[in-house]
């Protein structure tokens, strides 16, 4: 069973929208998690950490239940900018998984 | 954008050849990272260090080694290449455990 487990979608949605994925992992004793963004053929940058009591930064909301083990990530009002493949990513000791991402396609 | 360079950036070679990949830092960061990205598979961790000269195995260790004498240089090795082995080669680095990683700019290795 993969550590972390995302739908790849894709996600098409119109300029404006809200979108939401989600993202399981399988280690209960997960320490740390994250969101990352990757465009076409770039590396992998951080979005956003996912805090055991949510956080949002601007459109951005991200939500973390323990007792389920997923992660969550909100995007409101989707700009063009946004598409892109959205990474979850979970910390165990000292090795980071990386589920093999949601792409999300915004459209005009 | 964090200070991290890998090289080279594309390289072709044949099967059987070695290879050494290499990951410079100007952050002074403790941990290091090497992570191939398939379609399909996501980013898996092939080695990783906690200082210099402290290297742990990844999921994807083998046919690979690594070291690291120098806080800012990470090196990856393919002992002799294989053809799956053809991949997106990232770096990464980060200053503490539990913090986010910061990726280079990645190696496209073809091996035929």
């Amino acid at each position: 069973r993969k550590e972390v487990e995302q739908d790849p979608g894709p996600f098409n949605v119109p300029e404006g929208a809200t979108v939401a994925f989600n993202c399981t992992y399988s280690n209960s004793a997960s320490q740390s998690f994250f969101w990352y963004r990757q465009d076409c053929r770039k590396e992998p940058k951080l979005l956003m950490s996912v805090y055991s009591s949510g956080n949002e930064d601007g459109r951005f909301t991200a939500q973390l239940n323990r007792a389920s083990q997923y992660i969550s990530l909100l995007i409101r009002d989707s700009k063009l900018s946004d598409s892109a493949t959205y990474l979850c990513v979970v910390k165990n000791f000292n090795k980071f998984y990386f589920g093999s991402g949601t792409k999300l396609n915004v459209k005009p | 954008d964090a200070g991290i360079t890998q090289s080279p950036r594309h390289k072709v070679t044949e099967t059987g050849t070695p290879v050494t990949l290499r990951c410079h830092q100007t952050e002074n960061h403790r941990y290091m990272y090497w992570y191939r990205q398939d379609p399909g598979h996501g980013l898996r961790l092939i080695h990783y260090s906690y200082g210099v000269k402290d290297t742990d195995k990844g999921e994807v260790s083998d046919g690979y080694s690594v070291s690291r004498s120098k806080t800012e240089d990470f090196l990856l090795t393919l002992e002799s290449a294989t053809s799956s082995q053809t991949s997106v080669y990232f770096c990464a680095i980060s200053a503490n455990q539990g913090v986010e990683q910061f990726f280079g700019p990645g190696t496209r290795l073809t091996v035929l």
